[in-house]
């Protein structure tokens, strides 16, 4: 069945650092879906990418969806300690969405 | 105001005796479904439900039963829980199927 890998598991940054997160599936994605989840807390939809190759801006972070529909990243840019918590990529939808791991941010003032 | 409610927020049980975890959406959503999320194994799906008395299972619903009888509730049942299904549980709700509402979570421990 359909796998999303998701890189790094952890990623430790210096407030002002820039963060990139890679989601990667074994099969072709209808959409890509993003979520944050601060700790202690549940996942919150950020957005999600439909089209091959798109590219969506929220303010500091940049969501892209790759070529073949395989992959995809979120990066942000100066990370902030507003942005620690754990980002989920998640391909497809209803019966066939597939969470990945996630990478869990933690931001040193 | 808009949200998914799950109750309760924190359970221990002992193994074998039944449970059921509520869920209920205010925003007339059609999708529903409910996942279990362990340390390094991110969400995994344990059953949707695409509308009332549409259920079907996801990647882990052994142990588990769920119900929709009315589209704004979607229970979680345990008949005989096991340590092995000691977790935190999350309910979802999406009007189309994409862009999920998450409840506040279940964390249920089994002894």
């Amino acid at each position: 069945g359909q796998q999303v890998m998701q890189i790094p598991q952890y990623q430790h940054v210096q407030e002002g650092e820039d963060f990139t997160t890679y989601c990667n599936s074994s099969t072709t994605l209808s959409n890509i879906q993003w979520y944050k989840q601060r700790p202690g807390g549940h996942p919150v939809f950020l957005i999600q990418l439909v089209k091959s190759g798109e590219v969506k801006k929220q303010k500091r972070l940049t969501f892209q969806f790759g070529e073949a529909k395989k992959n995809s990243s979120l990066h942000i840019t100066a990370t902030q300690t507003t942005d620690v918590g754990t980002y989920f990529c998640a391909g497809g939808g209803n019966n066939d969405m597939r969470f990945g791991a996630g990478t869990r941010l933690t931001v040193k003032p | 105001e808009a949200q998914v409610t799950q109750n309760p927020r924190y359970l221990i049980t002992v193994t074998g005796k039944k449970l059921t975890v509520t869920c209920s959406q205010n925003m007339n959503h059609e999708y529903m479904s409910w996942y279990r999320q362990d340390p390094g194994l991110g969400l995994r799906q344990i059953y949707y439900s695409m509308n009332v008395e549409v259920t079907d299972k996801g990647d882990v619903p052994e142990g588990y039963k769920v119900s929709r009888k009315e589209k704004r509730n979607f229970p979680l049942i345990l008949e005989s829980p096991s340590p092995n299904q000691t977790s935190l549980y999350f309910c979802a709700s999406s009007l189309s199927g994409y862009g999920y509402t998450f409840g506040s979570g279940t964390r249920l421990t089994v002894v």
